[in-house]
């Protein structure tokens, strides 16, 4: 199974700051990769797909990219209410498709 | 509108069964593959498995393999996700999500607790 290493698992951040989060395959995935938003008790959300297409209505502060094994999520400009766990998720071979172990980002 | 409402969860013995519903509406059901994603108690997200828009072609991951199965009844916009066998590990909400490699939208979520 290809394993996704996400890292940091935890980033504190200023309003107004840019913020980056990697997330490394264990082999090649090309561009099949996706980013997603979870706001604590709530459902997750995609944000990014194929690695930096930014979904329908998403602000454009969040962006994606890379290929390959490794890849970037940014913020360019953190707001209030980005306050959420992020995670990255491959699907180069299903079965499985598998995710990071996520990024709990909060507000310094 | 695109809603997925996830249901069936509940408290249940170890060996247990359970069956999950995901009642889809505002988009073209038989169109999409659809998928079970879960989460256990404070940790991250676990693939669980999906189903091709037809229902033809499943999926699981090896933690469920032999045990779940997941179905869909095109006529009436919902998905299913049939668990035997249940474990404390499978302990998690359960959310479905329309898709086979990118997940939007997610139902609510659906706690399945697996306990004696």
């Amino acid at each position: 199974d290809i394993q996704m290493t996400q890292s940091p698992s935890s980033l504190s951040a200023s309003v107004g700051d840019r913020v980056t989060i990697t997330c490394q395959a264990s082999q090649d995935i090309s561009n099949y990769l996706n980013w997603y938003q979870q706001k604590p008790g709530k459902a997750p959300k995609v944000l990014i797909y194929d690695a930096s297409n930014l979904e329908t209505g998403v602000p454009s502060r969040f962006s994606g990219s890379g290929s390959g094994t490794d890849f970037t999520f940014t913020i360019s400009s953190l707001q209030p209410e980005d306050i959420a766990t992020y995670y990255c998720q491959q699907y180069d071979n299903l079965p499985p498709v598998t995710f990071g172990q996520g990024t709990k980002l909060e507000i310094k | 509108e695109v809603q997925l409402l996830d249901s069936g969860g509940g408290l249940v013995q170890p060996g247990g069964s359970l069956r999950l519903s995901c009642a889809a509406s505002g988009f073209t059901f038989s169109s999409y593959a659809m998928s079970w994603v879960r989460q256990a108690p404070g940790k991250g997200l676990e693939w669980v498995s999906t189903i091709t828009d037809s229902g033809t072609s499943t999926y699981y991951a090896d933690s469920v393999k032999g045990r779940f199965t997941i179905s869909r009844d095109n006529s009436k916009n919902t998905l299913y996700l049939l668990m035997n066998s249940l474990r404390a590990e499978d302990t998690a909400v359960y959310y479905c999500a329309r898709g086979r490699y990118c997940y939007g939208p997610w139902g609510q979520g659906t706690l399945v607790t697996v306990s004696s």
